[in-house]
């Protein structure tokens, strides 16, 4: 079963936009982790925030996370046409031992 | 760009034909995990190898083992491959305690293997 669950699943705004993505998971996390993966290719880690963490920062992107309601959001402020890829969070399972993703928002950019 | 490569980039194989798929982890890295993609969905967790042995194991039926290597290099081998086994199949290194994801992983850019 899936831990995570992104929403929207799809997403299309105007370069120089924010885009707001929100996921949902079921148990308790140490951690929870996003992801942004181009067209098909491999998997690269945008933001690690830890269960006792609310908000965290990087360039243009924000993660919150908000472990009563088990959901986080990822922001992206003024998106780039480059920026067009899915985005998917992840948790892990009980054991520790594997990263449970959801099915992912797919994100378009247009310039 | 990661430290994680895999090999072959594209793979096409028939029903019932077996297949192994490379990876080599990221220096350091002492865990390595394998996911499989299909079209439009998230990875799913096939299996992890912390320091040479399976540490955890997802969804998949036997004829999907797995090797991890001193060096820290890995194989995924699928035996009797069947239609569905068709997706993206991508690997994972992180450095971990005891195999436990607490730190991120870094994936590489997969092997693309379709069955016919």
């Amino acid at each position: 079963s899936q831990q995570g669950e992104e929403d929207p699943q799809a997403l299309s705004i105007q370069e120089g936009e924010n885009a707001t993505m929100n996921c949902s998971y079921k148990t308790s996390i140490n951690n929870l982790q996003w992801y942004r993966q181009n067209s098909g290719r491999g998997l690269v880690h945008l933001i690690l925030i830890r269960s006792n963490e609310r908000e965290k920062h990087s360039g243009r992107l924000r993660v919150t996370l908000d472990t009563s309601k088990k959901s986080s959001s990822l922001l992206i402020t003024a998106s780039r046409a480059a920026d067009t890829a899915s985005y998917f969070c992840a948790t892990a399972n009980q054991a520790g031992t594997a990263l449970i993703f959801g099915k992912g928002t797919t994100l378009s950019v247009s310039s | 760009e990661t430290g994680v490569t895999q090999s072959p980039t594209h793979l096409i194989k028939t029903r019932g034909q077996q297949v192994t798929l490379r990876c080599s982890s990221q220096s350091g890295h002492n865990t390595v995990s394998w996911y499989q993609q299909a079209l439009g969905q998230g990875p799913q967790f096939i299996f992890q190898y912390y320091r040479e042995e399976e540490n955890g194991r997802g969804n998949f039926p036997p004829r999907f083992s797995g090797l991890q290597f001193p060096n820290y290099s890995s194989e995924l081998n699928v035996n009797a491959l069947e239609l569905d086994d068709s997706a993206l199949y991508l690997c994972a290194s992180s450095l971990s305690a005891s195999g436990r994801l607490y730190n991120e992983q870094f994936f590489g850019p997969g092997t693309r293997l379709t069955v016919l």
